[in-house]
């Protein structure tokens, strides 16, 4: 099993601000295998981004992936109010596919 | 509008059984796989299960392995989550989410509110 650990746990920042959250897998991830996710509080998840730097449909620029083979990241740029939620990185290309823990994000 | 709308949830003892539903609408079920997704209160995202677009193709998370079964009826849109022996670590939200595409490891792309099962004496 692949198992993803995202850091920080809780980043809080002000708005206007640059987030940058970070999965680290357990073994080398394909890129196209590795997506996230924003849950906002009492809503289902949202996918943001797959393939590791692709953004979802209706998705804001400001939100951008990259990274490969064991670390990923999710930049947030321009950070505002209603970014506050939890992100989630996911890795789809072996089974089980798992989660990372989340990592929540504040604005300050 | 594309959407799936769980049903099927509520409150269970311990070793009892319960069969969630997921109706799909908007589009063509049997053009994508479909997964579900649970929640335990307060907790992270936990895959269960997913079953690609001919059900050729199954997975299960360990955890749930040999208790749970997934299917698909595609001329009816619907997704079935069957599950068996519930434990109350089986107490959670859970989702139905549709992929990008036919197979089973792609992205989820609509994810629906949500069933609650809670499992308790």
């Amino acid at each position: 099993e692949i198992v993803l650990t995202q850091s920080p746990g809780t980043l809080s920042l002000s708005p206007g601000g640059r987030a940058t959250l970070s999965c680290r897998a357990s073994q080398s991830v394909s890129t196209i295998y590795l997506a996230w996710y924003q849950q906002k509080p009492g809503q289902a998840p949202r996918l943001l981004i797959y393939g590791a730097s692709t953004r979802a449909t209706g998705i804001p620029d400001r939100f951008s992936g990259s990274g490969s083979g064991t670390d990923f990241t999710l930049t947030i740029s321009r950070l505002e109010p209603e970014d506050v939620a939890v992100y989630y990185c996911q890795q789809y290309g072996s089974s089980p596919l798992t989660f990372g823990g989340g990592t929540k994000v504040e604005v300050k | 509008e594309v959407l799936v709308v769980e049903s099927g949830g509520g409150l269970v003892q311990p070793g009892r059984s319960l069969r969630l539903s997921c109706a799909a609408s908007g589009f063509t079920l049997d053009d994508y796989a479909m997964h579900w997704v649970r929640q335990a209160p307060g907790k992270g995202l936990e895959w269960v299960s997913g079953i690609n677009w001919n059900s050729g193709s199954i997975g299960y998370a360990d955890s749930v392995k040999g208790r749970f079964t997934i299917s698909r009826d595609n001329a009816k849109n619907s997704l079935y989550l069957q599950m068996t022996s519930l434990r109350t670590e089986d107490t959670a939200m859970y989702y139905c989410a549709k992929a990008l595409s036919r197979r089973l490891g792609e992205a989820f792309h609509i994810w629906g509110q949500g069933t609650m099962v809670t499992v308790s004496p």
